[in-house]
């Protein structure tokens, strides 16, 4: 399987701050990578993939194959933006499925 | 629909007996997943369905472990001879796509515990 870190387990910062979380995988393929996100009592949802190159919630995230990284970021957090995040490459070459990584868990303070 | 339903919602059971979970994958994905989650981790996976075949399964996946997609409907995930270490939140997901291209459906989740 693929290896995917997530190297914070707690990222907390103060509301209109900027914020990255961070993510470097294993992949020696042309990867698809997600994010998913876990707001207290809810299920995990994605929150954006890296081939849309979309913006959701005012989070984008870039993918550097250089640097095998895929790093979320957001300019200004906001209260509502504290929960789990996590990062989600393919399991493996045949890409058939996704392995999670530890997750971040971001606190944002008034 | 109302998405991914998995029941129940808990169980408790006692070390050695057996436990099977369902899951209801919303009703046009033929792709169903089952993950494990444990406390203070992401989820990690155990095994993938496309339609009613078994395409892969993780080496997580014991042989006390066994899934079943008879019908590419539901899926059952039974866990024989239950050990402490088993217990942990039970996710399962569906898409449409290979790859969750479009991104998995999660379900709430069962979580187990093995006293």
């Amino acid at each position: 399987a693929q290896r995917v870190t997530q190297p914070e387990k707690l990222l907390s910062v103060f509301k209109g701050a900027p914020v990255e979380l961070k993510c470097n995988y294993s992949y020696s393929g042309s990867p698809e990578l997600f994010w998913y996100v876990q707001y207290s009592r809810q299920r995990l949802q994605l929150l954006l993939r890296h081939i849309s190159r979309e913006s959701i919630k005012g989070f984008t995230a870039d993918l550097n194959k250089g640097e095998t990284s895929f790093h979320l970021k957001k300019p200004f957090a906001q209260e509502e933006d504290s929960a789990m995040y996590y990062c989600a490459p393919p399991y493996n070459n045949a890409g058939n499925m996704l392995t999670f990584g530890g997750g971040t868990r971001l606190m944002v303070k008034p | 629909d109302t998405g991914v339903s998995q029941n129940p919602r808990h169980k408790i059971t006692k070390r050695g007996q057996n436990v099977t979970f369902r899951c209801d994958p919303i009703s046009e994905h033929n792709r169903l997943y089952w993950y494990r989650q444990t406390l203070g981790q992401g989820p990690e996976f155990l095994t993938y369905f496309q339609n009613e075949a078994q395409l892969e399964k993780s080496r997580l996946l014991s042989d006390r472990f066994s899934a079943e997609r008879p019908k590419g409907s539901f899926s059952t995930l039974e866990i024989q001879r239950t050990e402490q270490g088993d217990s942990a939140m039970y996710l399962c997901a569906s898409s449409l796509e290979q790859g969750g291209k479009n991104g998995y459906t999660f379900g709430s989740g069962t979580r187990l515990t093995v006293v």
